[in-house]
């Protein structure tokens, strides 16, 4: 069983649509936990972080149950731009860096 | 916004020969980690340069193979070495303890690497 388990997708969705991605790990000592975002070919960039309390950023909404080890991201009002790829990221311990990256779940959102 | 550079961006090579990537930060970070993304796969720690002394390796990498090297706070090397083709694929340094944030990790953009 992988550490980090995503839904590989891909997700086709018309624009404006809402988006929920989830995520599971494996390990109960994982720390801290991230969405990064990956276009074609280019490097994953930090879509945001993820705490117990859940976080939102404009039309982006994490959440974490620690106690069912699971992760989400909920997109609102899709654009065209949020197709990519996202990555749920596990770390172990922030000392250490350590991290853990899902297989990714690749969404297309189409006009 | 801190810059994170790596070069080349990209290589084709021949078998059995060596490559080695650089990564340059414009700011001094705390941790650099070298990782390797194959076609189609998603990222994987090769190792953690640490400054100063040897690097700690993951399972299912060695030194021999990936030398890596971390002089100072903002800069280091990863050696592919006797490449075969399965080392195609694209690697990419990552930092972290980039504006006080010591739990995230920025990535470089990536070298794309091809072995002939």
């Amino acid at each position: 069983r992988k550490e980090v388990e995503q839904d590989p997708g891909p997700f086709n969705v018309p624009e404006g649509a809402t988006v929920a991605f989830n995520c599971t790990y494996s390990n109960s000592a994982s720390q801290s936990f991230f969405w990064y975002r990956q276009d074609c070919r280019k490097e994953p960039k930090l879509l945001m972080s993820v705490y117990s309390s859940g976080n939102e950023d404009g039309r982006f909404t994490a959440q974490l149950n620690r106690a069912s080890q699971y992760i989400s991201l909920l997109i609102r009002d899709s654009k065209l731009s949020d197709s990519a790829t996202y990555l749920c990221v596990v770390s172990r311990s922030g000392n250490t860096g350590k991290l853990i990256f899902g297989q990714g779940t690749t969404l297309q959102v189409k006009p | 916004s801190a810059v994170i550079s790596q070069k080349p961006s990209r290589d084709i090579c021949q078998r059995g020969t060596s490559l080695t990537i650089q990564c340059q930060v414009d700011s001094q970070v705390t941790m650099m980690f070298w990782y390797r993304q194959q076609p189609g796969q998603s990222l994987t720690l090769i190792a953690t340069a640490n400054q100063g002394s040897e690097a700690t390796y993951e399972s299912g990498f060695v030194i021999d193979k990936f030398p890596i090297s971390r002089p100072n706070l903002t800069f280091s090397t990863l050696t592919v070495s006797n490449m075969s083709p399965e080392d195609s694929s694209i690697y990419l340094c990552s930092v972290e303890g980039l504006a006080g944030r010591v739990d995230t990790q920025y990535f470089g953009p990536g070298t794309r690497l091809t072995v002939l």
